[in-house]
């Protein structure tokens, strides 16, 4: 157990919806990763917080945003669905330091019909 | 375009043998990172190598890092069963990564 969070495990949705994925940190990480998995694209870095902070933003969509809370927890909300966001949707924390090792939570597979 | 190649994509090796899995990354990266993910489970972070000249080993497994070739390599010593999965390397060019295809290693007994 990595001691990352996240729910839901699986969602169902239809396209044109709009859902949330939530993702709580290992106690004492400051850092939150997203990144999207599929087939087509493979492993895509979506976006980092940092204490709550924007750090970095990879190959995210428009339609996608994200948060981190002062709780450190973090929403990645996912609108306007497509069948092409149909993916593995993960959550990764880490300390914050400069060795920045991740620790992967075990996912949210996304599908839209 | 920044681009993170392994190779090979699929390996199948017999157990006790030997092998190595190449990282060539395109831009320049003070950091490469490998991880490993089971069929169907999610990712795990296996070594960061944070310098030229990194070696880290854990087990059968040792990773290296050349910045100037900029290539890494993972290297496998006796494979033994339990180290089929697919692993990744990636690459973190101004805070954001960027991750090789993955190569899918079957270590056949």
């Amino acid at each position: 157990d990595s001691g990352v969070t996240q729910t839901p495990k699986h969602l169902i949705t239809a396209t044109g919806q709009r859902v949330t994925l939530r993702c709580s940190p290992r106690s004492g990480d400051l850092s939150v990763y997203w990144y999207q998995q599929s087939l087509d694209q493979g492993l895509q870095f979506l976006i980092q917080y940092y204490n709550g902070e924007e750090r970095a933003k990879g190959n995210i969509l428009e339609r996608f945003s994200a948060q981190q809370f002062p709780d450190l927890h973090s929403e990645l909300n996912l609108s306007s669905l497509e069948l092409g966001d149909s993916a593995l949707y993960f959550c990764a924390s880490s300390p914050g330091t400069n060795l920045n090792i991740q620790y992967f939570g075990a996912g949210t597979r996304l599908s839209v019909l | 375009e920044l681009k993170v190649e392994q190779n090979p994509l699929f390996l199948s090796m017999q157990e006790g043998k030997n092998y190595t899995i190449y990282c060539n990354y395109s831009t320049t990266s003070d950091r490469l990172y490998w991880y490993r993910q089971d069929p169907g489970k999610s990712l795990e972070s296996l070594f960061v190598l944070l310098s030229n000249g990194a070696v880290k080993q854990e087990g059968r497994l040792m990773a290296s890092l050349d910045t100037k070739a900029r290539l890494s390599t993972l290297h496998i010593t006796a494979a033994v069963h339990d180290l089929s999965a697919t692993y990744f390397c990636a690459v973190e060019p101004g805070n954001q990564f960027y991750f090789g295809t993955g190569t899918s290693l079957t270590v056949i007994p």
